[in-house]
């Protein structure tokens, strides 16, 4: 089945910056969902949006469900050393029907 | 403490070898769900489970098996058709209705020997 195509890989940035990171794909989703995923551990759900241009926050964290509903972002504001970690976007059709971006490998500088 | 468990943390299978990979969660969840992970790779699916007793194959069901007698309890098998095993395992668990998010336990590493 189709993923999702996410980007950037891979994102380099100094403590206090903000980051932006988006999904996006040919098909149509019902759900998004932003996952973090720390090393050797399972993925953590961080925020999941709903409806068409939605745009829910979770503390530092902010991501939009795109109005075509083909994409989403995730923005991360005054990144800390605890933000490292790989971030997946998730498309959802239905429950049975989940796609997967590659993930965006955070690393922060102190 | 509600959740989903994985075990082992690690396993490594010798050529030949069939391996369980155990899932168990708390949740009341009635779906489960069984993710491959590949370095660089967006997770793939492997099997999931609506109802007690019923799974469906995933994209990439070809060499596992799974079972699901309990509604708390979604082991998978890697068998030896499985070619290239080596991959972290995730399971997961929804509530199984439409738009319910899916939530994901540690995972398991499984290694060739």
């Amino acid at each position: 089945g189709q993923q999702l195509n996410q980007s950037p890989q891979s994102m380099f940035i100094q403590e206090g910056e903000d980051v932006s990171m988006n999904c996006t794909s040919s098909s149509i989703f019902n759900t998004w969902l932003w996952y973090k995923q720390d090393p050797g551990e399972g993925p953590v759900l961080l925020i999941a949006l709903y409806k068409a241009g939605e745009l829910t926050s979770n503390g530092r964290l902010t991501a939009q469900f795109g109005i075509t509903r083909k994409d989403s972002f995730l923005n991360i504001s005054a990144s800390i050393p605890s933000d490292v970690g790989i971030y997946f976007c998730a498309g959802q059709v239905n429950n049975n029907d989940m796609r997967f971006g590659a993930g965006t490998r955070l690393t922060v500088k102190p | 403490d509600g959740g989903i468990t994985q075990s082992p943390k690690y396993l490594f299978r010798k050529e030949g070898q069939n391996v369980t990979l155990s899932c168990e969660q708390n949740l009341n969840h009635d779906a489960m769900y069984w993710y491959r992970q590949d370095p660089g790779q967006g997770l793939r699916l492997i099997y999931y489970s609506q109802i007690v007793n019923d799974f469906q194959k995933g994209d990439i069901a070809e060499g596992y098996s799974v079972s699901r007698e309990k509604k708390e309890s979604f082991p998978l098998t890697v068998t030896s058709a499985q070619k290239n095993p080596t991959a972290f395992y995730l399971c997961a668990s929804s509530m199984g209705q439409d738009n319910q998010p899916q939530h994901f336990g540690d995972g398991t590493r499984l290694s060739i020997l």
